[in-house]
């Protein structure tokens, strides 16, 4: 079953404990992206990858990190968490093709609270 | 600044009737849209696409109509059912790889 894999679904740690929701694909989509959802604002993008070792910011970095060493997996990493950091986050992923444009696949989500 | 919006938060509707979800955008640049449906505790899943190219695209119960010249977006849903009671987004495509998504309209399908 073709699917987006994120894990912890649910985490509730403290300010400053470093921490990783890993996301992974089983595609093999070249384009990968993250994004945190608040109520009210919709989903904002944090980073996107475009394939292997290529990553860039979206509309939200500060704060987190990203990597892409492998194409199926696509960590988002919080160094030192802050509770404004607090929110429900989706990996996505889609293929790419020579023009823009695709339908992402989310995952069914990870909710962070950090206190 | 650039950004996709929402008419309406909430749409509610009879059973059998016919929805229409709208959505304004401001990036003139922007080629490529989509309507994505979330039910709750789920991701956003993808309903139906259209390219600036184009002002019509039909699914199956869906059509979604693009007015580049008000920059309007809306979603059509033939015959609502119960199922379709969802958060209902929008998102734009603004050139490369970025993506921004609309708020979001919650629709409540009444029985």
């Amino acid at each position: 079953e073709a699917q987006v894999t994120q894990n912890p679904r649910y985490l509730i740690t403290v300010t400053g404990k470093k921490l990783t929701v890993t996301c992974s694909q089983n595609m093999n989509h070249e384009y990968m992206s993250w994004y945190r959802q608040d109520p009210g604002l919709g989903l904002r993008q944090i980073y996107y990858s475009m394939n292997v070792e290529v990553t860039d910011k979206g509309d939200v970095p500060e704060g987190y990190k990203v990597s892409r060493k492998e194409k199926r997996n696509f960590p988002l990493i919080l160094e030192s968490p802050s509770p404004n950091q607090t929110s429900l986050y989706f990996c996505a992923s889609s293929g790419t093709r020579a023009e823009t444009g695709q339908p992402q696949h989310f995952g069914d989500g990870t909710r962070l609270s950090i206190l | 600044g650039e950004s996709v919006g929402l008419h309406l938060p909430t749409l509610s509707v009879q059973e059998g009737d016919n929805s229409i979800i709208n959505c304004a955008y401001s990036n003139s640049a922007s080629d490529y849209f989509i309507w994505y449906k979330q039910e709750s505790g789920k991701g956003p899943q993808f309903i139906i696409d259209i390219r600036s190219n184009m002002d019509k695209r039909q699914g199956q119960r869906v059509t979604v109509l693009l007015n580049k010249t008000v920059k309007h977006l809306s979603l059509q849903i033939a015959a609502t059912q119960p199922g379709d009671s969802a958060v209902y987004f929008c998102a734009e495509n603004t050139g490369g790889f970025k993506t921004i998504f609309g708020a979001g309209t919650r629709l409540f399908v009444k029985a």
